[in-house]
């Protein structure tokens, strides 16, 4: 069974910490996604990875930063959080195929930042 | 031309009824076309997706109705049940080297 997971369910942060949001995958995939899902807005791409040591912005990259040391481990940093970063946090990988092919998603984090 | 438009952002429906989620594209190279289910608490996981050599696809009570010429595809729920209550995303992407667009969500409610 595959298996994507993110390492916290639920966090409380304050304004100006340093955030470290961990994703693991079992699946042997290259492709590793950060999401942020806000209602209204769906699914808005913050960094994605094809490769160890490789990242790309997505759509909203400000105020993030990336990770991928291993292929199965996928961090997002928020050097110095923000109200305006609460949200959903969700994780996704896929294999080769990219877009075309399913991708899997762990069970989100829910970031509060005070 | 990037963007996915979905429609309605928000659904009930009652118990045995047919719900229909919409969704509009601009770009004619994307060529897949997933829905993705989410439950409450839940990442999204993938329902059923469809490519555009067909016009319709169906698994079980779910099907993905698409027509190439509007650039409109769309998800029909036969018989919906309470269990079907959740959010539904529709995506578009354009190759294998190209990441998914995301439409913004549909929260479905099935009344019992």
């Amino acid at each position: 069974d595959v298996k994507v997971t993110q390492s916290s369910r639920y966090l409380v942060k304050r304004t100006g910490e340093k955030v470290f949001l961990e994703c693991v995958q079992d699946m042997d995939h290259e492709n590793m996604f950060w999401y942020r899902q806000d209602p209204g807005l769906g699914l808005r791409l913050i960094y994605f990875s094809y490769d160890v040591k490789m990242k790309e912005k997505g759509d909203i990259p400000e105020g993030y930063s990336v990770s991928r040391e291993k292929k199965e481990r996928f961090s997002l940093i928020l050097e110095s959080a923000s109200t305006n970063q609460t949200s959903m946090y969700l994780c996704a990988s896929e294999g080769q195929g990219g877009g075309n092919t399913e991708a899997f998603f762990g069970q989100g984090t829910r970031l509060t930042v005070v | 031309q990037q963007q996915v438009k979905q429609s309605p952002q928000s659904l009930i429906v009652q118990k045995g009824g047919i719900s229909i989620i919409n969704c509009a594209y601009e770009n004619t190279a994307f060529d897949y076309f997933p829905w993705y289910q989410q439950f409450p608490g839940k990442g999204p996981a993938l329902l059923i997706a469809i490519r555009p050599d067909v016009s319709e696809k169906k698994e079980g009570r779910f099907t993905i109705s698409f027509n190439k010429s509007a650039k409109q595809f769309s998800l029909h729920i036969m018989d919906s049940q309470p269990g079907d209550s959740a959010t539904y995303f529709c995506a578009a992407s354009k190759g294998s080297n190209y990441q998914l667009i995301w439409g913004a969500g549909t929260k479905l409610i099935i009344k019992p």
